[in-house]
């Protein structure tokens, strides 16, 4: 079935590092949505891209989707202790397929 | 405040008996829902698609004897685990489409089963 690739499956960083996660489809999609599920919690959505080469930014979040719209990625700049979670993309065909997730840490 | 919510959090049941989970759409009225099931530190894996007044559509793997799933009106929809055993035990979580102005899926807060 459709598949949505995402790396990588667990980041470690110091705070005040930046972290990036990619998502990647081989086939076109309509749109993405990102999400964010915080250790014991349930998924909270963050933002969908539509348009090709898209770029939004949430405070020190920026989130981008691929100029053929296969690719999406999320980039969080000087992380901090309360960025912790699963980062999820998430690829509607026709339903929702979420990526693998990118299990971020942060120490402070 | 929540727009999806979820019941029961936690249960724990016995092998063999069933376990019902209902999902509510507070704000909102949800044609389409849809139930995940997730293992620790992995991603959610779709188990079905439930439509209001319709059969829910399942996903390649999930018995759908075993997991029921009802969607009787434009606010609920509940998964009924029948006949649990331990290899049930999950976190099983559900989202409701609003195709409103938003157009926006939100989540329920998700339900930890444990069969014993």
């Amino acid at each position: 079935g459709q598949q949505v690739m995402q790396i990588p499956q667990y980041q470690h960083v110091q705070e005040g590092e930046d972290f990036t996660t990619y998502c990647n489809s081989s086939t076109t999609l309509s749109n993405i949505q990102w999400y964010k599920q915080r250790p014991g919690g349930h998924p909270v959505f963050l933002i969908q891209l539509v348009k090709s080469g898209e770029v939004k930014k949430q405070k020190r979040l920026t989130f981008q989707f691929g100029e053929a719209k296969k690719n999406s990625s999320l980039h969080i700049t000087a992380t901090q202790t309360t960025d912790v979670g699963t980062y999820f993309c998430a690829a509607s065909y026709g339903k929702l397929t979420f990526g693998q997730g990118t299990i971020l840490t942060v120490h402070p | 405040g929540a727009v999806v919510s979820q019941h029961p959090s936690r249960v724990i049941c016995k092998s063999g008996t069933s376990v019902k989970i209902e999902c509510r759409s507070l704000d909102f009225q949800a044609t389409t829902m849809f139930w995940y099931r997730q293992f620790p530190k992995k991603s959610l894996m779709l188990m079905a698609t439930s439509n209001e007044g319709s059969k829910a559509t399942y996903e390649q793997g999930v018995e759908k004897d075993k997991f029921l799933i009802n969607h009787a009106s434009l606010t609920l929809s509940t998964l009924t685990v029948t006949s649990a055993h331990p290899e049930d035990s999950s976190f099983y979580i559900c989202s409701a489409w609003d195709r409103g102005q938003g157009n926006t899926i939100y989540f329920g807060e998700g339900s930890w089963l444990t069969v014993v």
